[in-house]
């Protein structure tokens, strides 16, 4: 069974630090494409970033580039984000979920999100 | 960006009804287009992929179909289940982009 299980998300100040972990199970991590996609409170969907099977590849949205980095450890089938100069608008449920095999863009498992909540 | 226009924004509809969804995309993406649905509280469910195939497990009562730039999510018998809200992605460019959603209610 495909699992996606995110974690490190809290509370953090404007222009704070916080790094989300995505462990993964249930599949051949390495094999598949990885993404971040977040929902601000009673809103819609926004993709966050995306990187590639083997890591070298990746792609950010307008709204964090320069700001937030994707990565992932295949050895230990788990995806991060880490996220710096965090803004009130970056508050929302982070959610990490898998691309199908062969696809790049569009995920069809999700983990049930983790929440960032950005305030003084 | 890849703009993506979905409406309505909210569709009061039975258990029954046939429900029709669309999206417009803001230029030409292809087939490149999923559909997916969200309860409250829970993460979104892949329901419809490259704009009219259906996802494993999905009912068939779900299609999905493209005109050009236009593309409709269609329930042909509504159930209770399927009272959710309901976005489109379009994956066409490495920006992918959703639509608002769409929340069909009673």
């Amino acid at each position: 069974e495909v699992q996606l299980v995110e974690s490190g998300g809290g509370l953090v100040q404007p222009g704070g630090s916080l790094r989300l972990s995505c462990a993964a199970s249930g599949f051949t991590f390495s094999s598949h494409v990885m993404t971040w996609v977040r929902q601000a409170p009673g809103k819609g969907l926004e993709w966050v970033s995306t990187i590639s099977g083997a890591g070298g590849r990746t792609y950010y949205a307008e709204s964090v580039k320069g700001r937030f980095t994707v990565s992932r450890d295949n050895s230990k089938n788990t995806l991060y984000l880490q996220m710096k100069s965090l803004r009130a608008e970056d508050t929302a449920l982070y959610y990490c979920a898998r691309a199908p095999p062969d696809a790049t863009f569009f995920t069809d498992y999700w983990g049930q999100g983790t929440l960032v909540t950005v305030s003084s | 960006d890849i703009q993506m226009t979905q409406s309505p924004s909210t569709l009061p509809a039975s258990v029954g009804d046939r429900v029709t969804i669309s999206c417009r995309a803001s230029q030409s993406i292809s087939s490149w287009l999923a559909w997916y649905q969200q309860k409250p509280g829970t993460a979104p469910k892949l329901l419809i992929y490259e704009a009219s195939a259906l996802q494993s497990g999905v009912p068939s009562r779900f299609s999905g179909s493209r005109s050009g730039t236009e593309f409709t999510l269609t329930i042909s018998s509504l159930q209770p289940d399927d009272f959710a809200t309901y976005y489109c992605q379009q994956y066409n460019s490495e920006s992918p982009t959703f639509g608002q959603g769409t929340k069909v209610e009673i």
